[in-house]
């Protein structure tokens, strides 16, 4: 069974600009989670989505968005890029249905670098 | 915010020695879990154990949980180089929407 895939795996951007990032689910894996890693901040939950819903947020501006398609797939978007965006981008698929609270499988992630 | 915090922050031991992590939280939860991270890759779950556990083993790993204290430990056995990466406790807390809440990690470093 192929795991999370996650691209592009490394991106950079300048500051303004907006980037998209993409995620596939492992099979059969229906909600889809995003996290963002920095040095300082460490990991936090952006958003979570389930059957194609946006079911649980993070504390982030609405810069930061997300959908899931039909397949379970699914993409993040940043606008309006800035220099603290940088980071690890993450993103977790599971076998949940009423909570997202068990294992996450996780994808290698996409690195951004803004610039 | 971070619910989990992971005491101490970094770890350096010899290959053969045992590594113990602490994780502490804040609230009540369903569950915790234990996760690794190799440098600038995914995270991979390792184990979890639930709020009416207290004890769980899964290979070289060993995982406690005192709900009273909220408090978890991780245990890594007669460690080997390979054991070398940052460890996440991630908590799912009673009530939540449904998303985990990692710490901020134990970085461990196993000298061969």
């Amino acid at each position: 069974k192929a795991g999370v895939t996650q691209t592009p795996r490394y991106l950079i951007k300048t500051r303004g600009q907006q980037v998209t990032l993409s995620c596939s689910p492992i099979s059969g894996h229906r909600s889809v989670s995003w996290y963002q890693q920095t040095p300082g901040q460490g990991l936090q939950f952006l958003f979570e989505y389930f059957s194609e819903t946006q079911r649980n947020k993070g504390n982030f501006p609405g810069r930061f968005s997300g959908r899931q398609f039909s397949n379970s797939r699914s993409e993040m978007n940043v606008s309006t890029l800035e220099l603290g965006d940088s980071a690890l981008y993450l993103c977790a698929s599971s076998l949940a249905v009423l909570r997202n609270t068990g294992e996450l499988f996780f994808g290698e992630g996409s690195r951004l670098t803004v610039l | 915010s971070q619910q989990g915090e992971e005491d101490p922050q970094a770890l350096s031991i010899q290959e053969g020695e045992n590594a113990t992590m602490n994780c502490s939280y804040k609230t009540s939860i369903n569950n915790l879990q234990w996760y690794r991270q190799n440098s600038g890759r995914g995270l991979v779950h390792l184990i979890l154990i639930r709020s009416n556990e207290r004890e769980k083993h899964s290979g070289r790993l060993r995982v406690t949980l005192d709900t009273s204290k909220k408090s978890s430990s991780l245990l890594i056995t007669a460690s080997r180089a390979a054991d070398t990466a940052s460890y996440f406790c991630a908590t799912a807390a009673w009530g939540s929407q449904g998303n985990l809440i990692f710490g901020k990690g134990t970085k461990l470093s196993v000298k061969p």
